[in-house]
């Protein structure tokens, strides 16, 4: 499966919209973009999942470059709750494994 | 649905003891997995299975077995506990692949080894 790059940390005002990018340059054409988050070490939590359209949901927007080397997830109105790791996954459809890696930290603030 | 369940919450093993932690869910799921997660990092899986009867090695399987003798649960097994297990560990499980991209993941079993 293709690696991603986020930086390690970001934050937002509450309220606000919080754009949290992911670079993965190496995507091959079947490989799927996945996001998950992980509320203060509780276990991670699926938010959306992408090939190469737009997705949103009651949660959030994931939003893909046309050539697929990079996503955005947008949480449109940031919660304090919504303080968490957030991962960046590229996967290989559903049949291959999740991998992991150290995610970027949203910090919501009052 | 109670969703993804594990037992217990929290243990302290010294070291070379060992202990199973137990994973249930009531989701019908076919594929179950186990991870680790250290401080400050992501997860690594450690084991996992496509259905009962079926397991197979993840990223880091070394001092861990399992088994998967029902759809529903998926314990992993610590022998000779170490101080490098020390970690919190996470199961999870989703359906077929062709029916669903999202995998539920318990709350954890924090476990540290002195």
């Amino acid at each position: 499966d293709a690696k991603t790059t986020q930086p390690p940390s970001m934050d937002c005002a509450e309220g606000r919209a919080a754009n949290l990018p992911c670079n993965h340059s190496t995507i091959s054409g079947n490989e799927y973009v996945y996001w998950y988050r992980q509320i203060h070490s509780q276990g991670p939590q699926y938010i959306i999942h992408g090939l190469k359209n737009n997705e949103t949901n009651e949660m959030a927007s994931l939003i893909i470059t046309e050539d697929r080397k990079s996503s955005t997830l947008i949480l449109p109105h940031a919660t304090l709750r919504d303080t968490a790791v957030y991962y960046c996954i590229v996967r290989a459809g559903a049949n291959s494994k999740l991998t992991f890696g150290k995610g970027i930290t949203l910090s919501v603030r009052p | 649905n109670a969703g993804v369940t594990q037992t217990p919450k929290f243990r302290i093993l010294k070291i070379g003891q060992s202990m199973t932690l137990q994973c249930t869910q009531d989701m019908n799921h076919n594929y179950m997995y186990w991870y680790r997660q250290d401080p400050g990092m992501g997860l690594k899986l450690i084991y996992y299975s496509v259905g009962a009867g079926i397991t197979d090695k993840g990223e880091v399987p070394n001092g861990y077995n399992v088994s998967r003798s029902t759809t529903e649960d998926f314990p992993l097994r610590l022998e000779l506990a170490a101080p490098s297990q020390t970690s919190v560990y996470f199961c999870a499980s989703n359906l077929a692949p062709a029916r669903s991209y999202e995998q539920y993941f318990g709350p954890g079993t924090r476990l540290t080894v002195t």
